[in-house]
């Protein structure tokens, strides 16, 4: 079945340590999208790419990493740097042409 | 900038009635898409309804419509014979259709409104 794939739902990480959230689409989109989302603030987004080779910050990029290699892959790296790490964490891709946005089952990432 | 607007951080509904959610957004733009998608317990995001700004019929899915005032910058969202499982944060959602606009596939969303259904 075409979706999005988000892995590992859960994952803890260590103070200080980077660690890299897995986003893979086989739905042949090209945009594809990193939210983040903390209690009573909605999606905020991170990072997009709208093609393989390209990806451009969202509006709270500090503390994160992208890369997109591949059309069906976004990998998201949350560095040491992201002072407040712990949230839940939202993979989306769309269409070139089209509109919506379709969605990952998420990541909720703990920092211990 | 465009920005997006729920004003109704909770809402309740019985079972079989009818409720509806409220959003209004701020554009320039004369055309662009509005979405309405619904998160339950599981946090996936879904996509319940859109709407094209072009278009001035009322987008419908089943038991889902939505009122759409492009003059007054409104897009609610009706809910008819609600269900136990329409329990979920619902978020209203802004996206340009200027094309070739650098950030055009970017969604701009509310903060939501979580709604609960009442047996």
């Amino acid at each position: 079945d075409g979706g999005i794939t988000q892995s590992p739902k859960y994952l803890f990480r260590k103070e200080g340590q980077n660690v890299t959230l897995s986003c893979e689409q086989n739905l042949n989109h090209d945009a594809m999208y990193w939210y983040r989302q903390d209690p009573g603030q909605g999606l905020r987004l991170i990072y997009y790419s709208q093609i393989v080779n390209d990806f451009q910050k969202g509006d709270i990029a500090e503390g994160y990493s992208v890369s997109r290699e591949k059309k069906e892959s976004f990998p998201l790296t949350v560095t040491s740097a992201q002072k407040n790490p712990t949230a839940f964490y939202l993979c989306a891709s769309s269409m070139t042409a089209g509109t919506e946005a379709f969605f990952g089952q998420g990541t909720r990432l703990t920092v211990v | 900038a465009q920005t997006v607007t729920q004003s109704q951080p909770e809402m309740s509904v019985q079972e079989a009635e009818t409720v509806t959610l409220s959003c209004t957004y701020d554009t320039s733009e004369s055309d662009y898409y509005l979405f309405w998608y619904k998160q339950p317990p599981s946090r996936q995001m879904i996509l319940v309804i859109r709407q094209e700004a072009y278009k001035q019929q009322n987008a419908t899915e089943n038991r889902f419509s939505v009122n759409f005032q492009k003059a007054a910058k409104s897009f609610s969202l009706k809910i008819s014979d609600s269900q136990l499982g329409d329990a979920a944060m619902y978020f209203c959602a802004y996206r340009s259709g200027v094309p070739n606009a650098g950030n055009n596939r970017k969604l701009i969303w509310g903060l939501g409104t979580s709604l609960a259904v009442n047996p």
